[in-house]
């Protein structure tokens, strides 16, 4: 079983619609990270949480610790938002950083 | 401030051959990640560094592999002999540690090909 898993694994979505990809994890972690990458293209951080709820334009990050869960909400889902998104953990904010699998948004217009 | 710096951003070699990847990680950035996202698959760690030390390689390849982080210049990762097994995206993060809120900031990878 991998460490890090995420669901859906691929979404299709109409532009404007929220968006919801989730992340489960198995280890115990001090830092989760979202992050995306376009096809082709470089990784960017979208967010780093250890507690609560981040919130960055129209994207929202929030992970419940003892769950051991975390959400990516998309609110007013744009085709650029188009992306695959991953969730990550590390021990703590500078130890490697164990992927998950990934989620492959595409938003129609 | 300058991002997480990598080239090249393209590299092919032949089998057999040499690949340097390099990585400048920003400013006042004084650890280093390298990453590697094979085709179709998901990215894997292989190994921290700090200056001048390996702090973590457990995700290297035991044979053909190294990495460096010198006390001046950028951080290489070399890949001796390379295979068709190597073609991937290879992607360099670094933080700097000051404050445990600190993130990783990625570079934008070197795609190495192996013909």
């Amino acid at each position: 079983k991998n460490e890090v898993e995420q669901s859906p694994q691929n979404l299709t979505a109409q532009e404007g619609e929220f968006i919801t990809i989730n992340c489960s994890y198995s280890v115990g972690i001090s830092a989760l990270h979202w992050l995306q990458q376009h096809p082709g293209g470089g990784i960017v951080s979208l967010f780093m949480l250890s507690s609560g709820k981040k919130k960055h334009g129209r994207l929202i990050a929030t992970i419940n610790i003892q769950e051991k869960h975390s959400s990516l909400h998309i609110t007013a889902s744009h085709p650029r938002d188009s992306a695959v998104y991953i969730c990550a953990v590390s021990k703590t904010s500078y130890d490697k950083v164990i992927f998950g699998p990934g989620t492959s948004l595409s938003v129609i217009p | 401030n300058a991002g997480v710096m990598q080239n090249p951003r393209h590299l092919v070699r032949r089998r057999g051959q040499e690949a340097r990847l390099r990585c400048s990680p920003m400013k006042g950035h004084s650890h280093v990640y390298w990453y590697r996202q094979l085709p179709e698959e998901g990215l894997k760690f292989m190994v921290y560094l700090q200056k001048e030390n390996i702090i973590d390689e457990s995700g290297m390849p035991k044979e053909r592999f190294s990495a460096e982080f010198p006390k001046e210049g950028p951080s290489i990762l070399r890949i001796q002999q390379v295979v068709r097994g190597d073609s991937a995206a290879y992607f360099c993060a670094s933080s700097t540690v000051v404050k445990l809120s600190d993130t990783q900031y990625f570079g934008p990878g070197t795609r190495l090909t192996v013909l």
